[in-house]
């Protein structure tokens, strides 16, 4: 069983870095490509951008370019999201998931259960 | 960007209703729509992929259709399970891109 399990909720000050990690079990991480996306409080779903574990090369959301940094250890199976300049608008849940192949491009499945994310002074 | 929009925002329907949502794109993406299911305080959860397969373990009554620029998620008979907020979500090029979503409420 594919399991995904990311770091426990986060408060922030202003200014500051997070970093969140998604550790997965029950398959080779090397696999599948690891996305984030950002959820605000009770808005819709936001691309983050991806990294791929097994050659480290990453894409991201014109958004979130130059404040973000996604990361694979492929010794510990683990991802990791850093999100720098914290500001009050990057209060969120952060959701790691994996990218499926399927019906000839790719779909999110296998969910973490999420990372809330509090900036605030 | 692709843009991806979705109607309605919101919807109330009695169980056992045909319920419809679609999910327009701002330009062709071919049949690369998923299609996902989020209840409150919990991730979301694939229903379909690729615009019309349903992801195993999925009941039957949803189901997708759709190409180039239009799309449609049906639920065939709306059970009192099925409240939560749907999405779309393109897969054709990136940045990977949702729609706004729709709210689901059960009457």
């Amino acid at each position: 069983e594919v399991q995904v399990v990311q770091s426990g909720a986060e408060l922030k000050r202003p200014g500051t870095t997070v970093i969140i990690s998604c550790k997965v079990s029950g398959y080779n991480f090397n696999a599948y490509y690891i996305h984030w996306v950002q959820q605000a409080p009770g808005k819709g779903l936001e691309w983050m951008g991806l990294v791929d574990p097994k050659h480290g090369e990453t894409i991201y959301a014109e958004k979130f370019q130059g404040r973000v940094t996604m990361t694979a250890d492929t010794s510990a199976d683990t991802a990791y999201m850093e999100l720098g300049s914290l500001r009050s608008q990057d209060t969120a849940i952060y959701y790691c998931t994996m990218g499926i192949p399927g019906g000839g491009s790719y779909f999110f499945d296998n969910w973490g259960q999420g990372t809330l994310v509090t900036v605030s002074s | 960007d692709i843009q991806m929009t979705q109607s309605p925002s919101s919807l109330s329907a009695s169980v056992g209703d045909r319920v419809t949502i679609t999910c327009r794109a701002s330009q062709t993406i071919n049949v690369f729509v998923n299609w996902y299911q989020q209840k409150p305080g919990k991730a979301p959860k694939v229903l379909i992929y690729a615009a019309s397969s349903l992801q195993s373990g999925v009941p039957s009554r949803f189901s997708g259709s759709g190409s180039g620029t239009d799309f449609t998620l049906t639920i065939s008979s709306l059970q009192p399970e099925d409240f939560g907020t749907y999405y779309c979500q393109q897969s054709y090029s990136t940045p990977r891109t949702f729609g706004g979503g729709t709210k689901v409420e059960i009457k």
